[in-house]
């Protein structure tokens, strides 16, 4: 209903091993991102993409890469998962250009590195 | 430095209570400030905007670029107010694309 899914909406990965978390639109919006929410942190940008093949880093990307092949798809790679990388993801998206728009926000992945 | 700042982690008050959660920002340009709200174990979801000026769920929210705050304020809490509320910004210009920055969050607990 909101135009941006999410999954797996929970996950439980042992360390060591790569996981994949996939953020799908319907919106056509140009931006998408990742983010992780830690107590205490709030939420923190991990990667975005403001374009298919184009994307960049945000301010906790270490052991994390991304890929955006179509519009609509953003994938976040943990390339080998870590205990630290225990926590909730949220894909958001948003509209192009400047103006005051406010992302629209999935329901999250629940991860739980062991 | 962009930065935001929400300096309570809990903010509980009885119902019926005035609210107001205070966050406080960094930013050399012209920002764009949100609030958002997330009710237990959901997705966020934008409150409130600072260039709309609008009044959401009894909510509202100025902002003061003199004090570079733009704090969220109810004149009556009710219990479903009860969530954690992230005030945001994001900018346009060097660097930046629009990304949100997120304060740390506040936990509002209205009690009966």
């Amino acid at each position: 209903d909101a135009g941006i899914t999410q999954s797996p909406r929970h996950k439980v990965t042992e360390t060591g091993t790569p996981v994949t978390l996939r953020c799908h639109q319907t919106e056509n919006h140009r931006y998408m991102y990742w983010y992780r929410q830690d107590p205490g942190h709030g939420l923190r940008l991990i990667h975005y993409s403001y374009g298919v093949k184009d994307t960049d880093k945000g301010e906790v990307s270490d052991g994390y890469s991304v890929s955006r092949s179509k519009t609509e798809d953003f994938l976040l790679t943990l390339e080998s998962a870590t205990s630290s990388q225990t926590s909730v993801y949220f894909c958001a998206i948003r509209p192009g250009g400047q103006g005051n728009y406010g992302y629209t926000f999935g329901s999250g992945t629940r991860l739980t590195v062991v | 430095a962009q930065r935001v700042t929400q300096p309570e982690k809990l903010l509980s008050v009885f119902k019926g209570a005035p609210v107001e959660l205070k966050c406080n920002y960094s930013y050399s340009g012209s920002p764009e400030l949100f609030w958002y709200v997330q009710y237990s174990r959901q997705r966020l979801q934008l409150l409130l905007r600072h260039i709309s000026r609008e009044s959401i769920k009894g909510f509202t929210a100025d902002l003061n670029k003199g004090e570079t705050s733009f704090h969220l304020k109810k004149p009556f809490a009710q219990e479903e107010d009860s969530a954690m509320y992230y005030c945001a910004l994001s900018g346009w210009g060097s660097g930046n694309t629009g990304k949100l920055i997120f304060g740390q969050g506040t936990t509002l607990q209205v009690k009966p």
